[in-house]
C-alpha cells in the first residue's frame, strides 16, 4: 500500500521569502507523485506531477518539486512566494498503472504581507 | 471546457437523516471518483466508476453509503442514515479513461456536509 506524510500542517512565510513544503512517501512499488493546491472555497487543482524522466518538475507559477527516490521525498519549493500562493497544498501518490490517488494530510501555506 | 460540477455546495442535516450529492463530470470522461475529505485530513477515495461500472468501492461504508452512475455520466452519492462523523467535504473527480498509464483527475468544488 502507498502512504504520504506531510509533516508540516501549517507554514507561515513572509511575502517574497522562499518556502519548502515537505512530502515523504512510502511504497513498495514504483509510483507517480503529485502536488495539488486547494484555494479557499475551490476544488483541488493539479500543481505539478512526476511520472518519469527528469526528477525536477516545475509548475507554471514558479513552484518546483524534486523526486528523490533514495529519500522517498517529493518536496515542493518556491524561491519567492506571493500573497496569492496562500492555499492548502496536498502531496499525493499513485501506483504506476493504477488510478487511485493517496493524499497526505495537507500543508496550509499562509503568505504574510 | 466546463469543469466538474457538483451540487449542492453546502448541506446541513441532523444525524439519522438522509442526504444525496450530485456530480456531473467533464464531458467525455469515462472515469468518475468520489472522495471524502474530513477536516484536517487529505481526501480519501470512496468509490471509482469506469463508465457505469464500479472499479473500486473498497473504502465505501456500504452499510450507509451508496453511489450510482446509471448512464455512465452523472453520479449520485447517498448517505442513509447520516452520522456525526460523516461531516466532511465530498469531492467528485473525473478523468478521461481508466485503462491508460496515467490520466489526470479533475476535481469539482465539493459539497460541504455538516451533520448536527
Amino acid at each position: 500500500a502507498q502512504s504520504v506524510t506531510q509533516l508540516d500542517s501549517q507554514v507561515p512565510v513572509f511575502e517574497e521569502a522562499p518556502v519548502e513544503l515537505r512530502c515523504n512517501y512510502s511504497s513498495s512499488v514504483s509510483v507517480y507523485l503529485f502536488w495539488y493546491v486547494q484555494y479557499p472555497n475551490q476544488g483541488l487543482q493539479l500543481l505539478l506531477k512526476y511520472l518519469s524522466g527528469s526528477t525536477l518538475v516545475e509548475s507554471i507559477n514558479g513552484f518546483e518539486a524534486e523526486f528523490n527516490k533514495s529519500q522517498t521525498s517529493f518536496h515542493l519549493r518556491k524561491p519567492s512566494v506571493h500573497i496569492s500562493d496562500t492555499a492548502e497544498y496536498f502531496c499525493a501518490v499513485m501506483k504506476t498503472g493504477a488510478n487511485n490517488l493517496f493524499f497526505g494530510t495537507g500543508t496550509r501555506l499562509t503568505v504574510i504581507p | 471546457e466546463a469543469g466538474v460540477a457538483q451540487s449542492p455546495r453546502y448541506k446541513i442535516i441532523e444525524k439519522r437523516q438522509s442526504v444525496a450529492f450530485w456530480c456531473n463530470p467533464i464531458s467525455g470522461h469515462a472515469t468518475l471518483y468520489w472522495y471524502q475529505q474530513i477536516l484536517g485530513q487529505g481526501p480519501k477515495l470512496l468509490i471509482q466508476f469506469q463508465n457505469n461500472g464500479v472499479v473500486d468501492d473498497s473504502q465505501l461504508p456500504k452499510d450507509r453509503f451508496s453511489a450510482e452512475r446509471l448512464k455512465g455520466v452523472d453520479s449520485t452519492l447517498k448517505i442513509q442514515p447520516a452520522k456525526l462523523e460523516d461531516s466532511a467535504v465530498y469531492l467528485c473527480a473525473s478523468s478521461l479513461r481508466e485503462d491508460a498509464s496515467y490520466n489526470e483527475q479533475f476535481f469539482g468544488p465539493g459539497t460541504r456536509l455538516t451533520v448536527l
